[in-house]
C-alpha cells in the first residue's frame, strides 16, 4: 500500500520560496499521478496542482504564475515550490495521489507558516 | 475556477440520514462523472468516501452514498453514527483539466 510523507520547512519568510517534498513509500513515483492540495486553518481544501509521471503539470489558475513541481524518480519523491508567497499561503499542505480522478491516499499534511 | 458549494452545516440525530449537496456548473460537476467525496476529522488527512459520484472504495461504510442530479452532486449518510461527525468535501474534474473542492460541510450528531 503506497504511503505519502510531506516535508519542508515549516516557516518562511515573506517573499520567498515555499519548497515542499513529499516522500513515496510503497511504490513508484512513476506510475501515479500526484497532487499538492493546501488548507488554511479552519478552512477548506484547495487543489493547487498536479504532475504526471511524465513530468506535464496542471495548476490551479489562481496558484499557477507562482507554483510549480517536479518529481525525482532518484529519489521516489515530488516536490511543490510556491515563490512569492505572503500570509495567504499559510496552510497545512498535503500531497496525495490523483491518478482515476480521485485523491487516495492522501500524505498527513505538512503545517507551513508564513512570518517574517 | 469557482469552489463548488456546499452547505456550511447539516445535522442530524444518530439513526437518521442526512444529505450533503455539492452544486457545480455543466463545466465541472454537470459535465462528468468524476465527483468525489471526503470526510475530514479534526486534525486529521481527508480520506476518500466516494468516487465517480457514487463508487466506494473498499473499506468504506454502505452507509454511504453518492449521486448526482444536473450540476448538483449528493452525499447521504444513512444510520447517522457519533463516529461521522466531521467535515465533508466533494470535489470534481473540471473542463479546464484541473480539481476543484467545494467548500466544505460540517456534520454535526445531535
Amino acid at each position: 500500500q503506497v504511503q505519502l510523507q510531506e516535508s519542508g520547512p515549516g516557516l518562511v519568510k515573506p517573499s520567498e520560496t515555499l519548497s515542499l517534498t513529499c516522500t513515496v513509500s510503497g511504490g513508484s513515483v512513476s506510475s501515479y499521478f500526484w497532487s499538492w492540495i493546501r488548507q488554511p486553518a479552519g478552512k477548506g481544501l484547495e487543489w493547487i496542482g498536479r504532475i504526471q509521471p511524465s513530468g506535464a503539470t496542471d495548476y490551479n489558475p489562481s496558484l499557477k504564475s507562482r507554483v510549480s513541481m517536479s518529481v525525482d524518480r532518484s529519489k521516489n519523491q515530488f516536490s511543490l515550490n510556491v515563490k512569492s508567497v505572503t500570509a495567504a499561503d499559510t496552510a497545512v499542505y498535503f500531497c496525495a495521489i490523483s491518478s482515476d480522478w480521485r485523491f487516495d491516499p492522501w500524505g498527513q499534511g505538512t503545517l507551513v507558516t508564513v512570518s517574517s | 475556477q469557482s469552489a463548488l458549494t456546499q452547505p456550511a452545516s447539516v445535522s442530524g440525530s444518530p439513526g437518521q440520514s442526512i444529505t450533503i449537496s455539492c452544486t457545480g456548473t455543466s463545466s465541472d460537476v454537470g459535465g462528468y462523472n468524476y465527483v468525489s467525496w471526503y470526510q475530514q476529522h479534526p486534525g486529521k488527512a481527508p480520506k476518500l468516501l466516494i468516487y465517480d459520484v457514487s463508487n466506494r472504495p473498499s473499506g468504506v461504510s454502505n452507509r454511504f452514498s453518492g449521486s448526482k442530479s444536473g450540476n448538483t452532486a449528493s452525499l447521504t449518510i444513512s444510520g447517522l453514527q457519533a463516529e461521522d461527525e466531521a467535515d465533508y468535501y466533494c470535489s470534481s474534474h473540471t473542463s479546464s483539466f484541473t480539481r476543484v473542492f467545494g467548500g466544505g460541510t460540517k456534520v454535526t450528531v445531535l
